[in-house]
Order: C-alpha cells, then sequence, then structure tokens
C-alpha cells in the first residue's frame, strides 16, 4: 500500500447501531496514525494519535485500534447516534518525514 | 477564543491576481501547515514551518510563497492566480514536528478564481 487508504468511501446506519471503518496505510516506516472527525462546514478535529502497534484508544462511545505490522486501524462507534454524523479521516506519517498522507475519509450518516 | 484562526473565510478573485490568506494560532505551537482540499476532498499538504522554519514544500508551484514573521502565524501569498487555484484552504498547526502531536486545523479558506 503506497497511499493511506479508508473504507468504506460512506455509509448510512440508523441511531443506536454500532459501526465500524477502517484505515489502511503503509507499514514500513511508521510513525503514527491519526484519527481526525470533520463535521460539514467545520475544521477537522482530532480524535486519536496512535504510535505504538496493539494500540487501543477510547473517548466515549468512539474507540480505535491500531496494527502496524499490517498497516491497519480500525474506528468504532458504539451505539451511533446522529450527532456523529460527519466525515472521519485517518491521517499516517509512514516516512517520518513529517509528512501527513490524509485518507478520503469515510462519511457517516446516523439516521434518526 | 479560536485557537487557530484564518482569514479571509471566502476569496473571489480573477485570474491573475495576487492574493494574500493570513492564518494564526493562539496555542503556542511550534509547528504550522497549510493544505489544500483538493476538489476530489483531498486534504494534501502544501507547507509546514518548524520554529519559523520550512520544513515541508510539497511540490507546490513557486507562485505560493508562504511567510512565517513569527511562530504564530502562517501566511500563504499567490501569485498570478489560476483556476486550478480554487479550493478550500486549512491552516493547521501542532505543538511540534513529530507524527504523536495531533493538528489543530482552522476553519479554511474558500478560494474561488473566476
Amino acid at each position: 500500500i503506497l497511499n493511506v487508504e479508508q473504507s468504506p468511501q460512506s455509509l448510512h446506519v440508523q441511531e443506536g447501531d454500532s459501526t465500524n471503518f477502517t484505515c489502511s496505510f503503509p507499514s514500513s516506516n511508521f510513525y503514527a496514525l491519526h484519527w481526525y472527525r470533520w463535521e460539514t462546514a467545520k475544521s477537522p478535529e482530532a480524535l486519536f494519535v496512535m504510535t505504538l502497534n496493539g494500540d487501543e484508544k477510547k473517548k466515549g462511545r468512539i474507540s480505535a485500534t491500531l496494527n502496524t505490522k499490517e498497516g491497519y486501524s480500525y474506528l468504532y462507534i458504539k451505539g451511533s447516534q446522529p450527532e456523529d454524523s460527519a466525515t472521519y479521516l485517518c491521517a499516517s506519517d509512514s516516512s517520518g518525514t513529517y509528512k501527513y498522507i490524509f485518507g478520503t475519509g469515510t462519511r457517516l450518516k446516523v439516521l434518526a | 477564543d479560536t485557537a487557530v484562526s484564518q482569514t479571509p473565510k471566502y476569496l473571489v478573485t480573477q485570474m491573475g491576481n495576487d492574493k494574500s490568506i493570513k492564518c494564526e494560532q493562539n496555542l503556542g505551537h511550534d509547528t504550522m501547515y497549510w493544505y489544500k482540499q483538493d476538489s476530489k476532498k483531498f486534504l494534501k499538504i502544501m507547507f509546514s514551518y518548524n520554529n519559523k522554519e520550512l520544513i515541508i514544500n510539497e511540490t507546490v508551484p513557486n507562485r505560493f510563497s508562504p511567510k512565517s514573521p513569527d511562530k504564530a502565524h502562517l501566511n500563504l501569498h499567490i501569485n498570478s492566480l489560476e483556476l486550478g487555484d480554487s479550493a478550500v484552504y486549512f491552516c493547521a498547526s501542532s505543538q511540534g514536528l513529530t507524527a504523536a502531536y495531533e493538528q489543530y486545523f482552522g476553519p479554511g479558506t474558500r478560494l474561488t478564481v473566476t
């Protein structure tokens, strides 16, 4: 994998459902993986910064895991709420050049 | 108090003009960035500065010139604007250069070149 890829591109879930999405990144020379939440008409806000293989981070109903050996991270949202509707971006610095490569994001819509 | 602010929020101008976008952060961060959100909604890094020193210049046309008068400011000047420069430009800052620091983004500047 040469770029940062996210899947799915978009999804709709019902309120109360749990969901997850994937970020894939180059596993060689890995330095860090960032997750951001980007609401429409606002700017991206940091959710997590993950650096170690096996890292698990949690903020409220949102959690993330990291596998640096295989080059992927999962973001989980438990009991989705309409206010969780946003684009979730991941970004990786996999070269140590301080250059973050962003994925295209997963657009989540939570239906009430 | 806005952590990372950008001015203007919207900028409409004609081809060939020169324009500037200003960015200021009041977080005491050492590192600042400029990103361009392209038509496919990708966020692509353009420049980064650390303590007023240019760190990343990501093959951006030399019509784009960043200027960092101090750690709290990173301005973007664009000469001879072209239609393809139309995009949303985001400024961001982080505590330092290392990847362990999250980035704080400004609200974006929507540039439209006609």
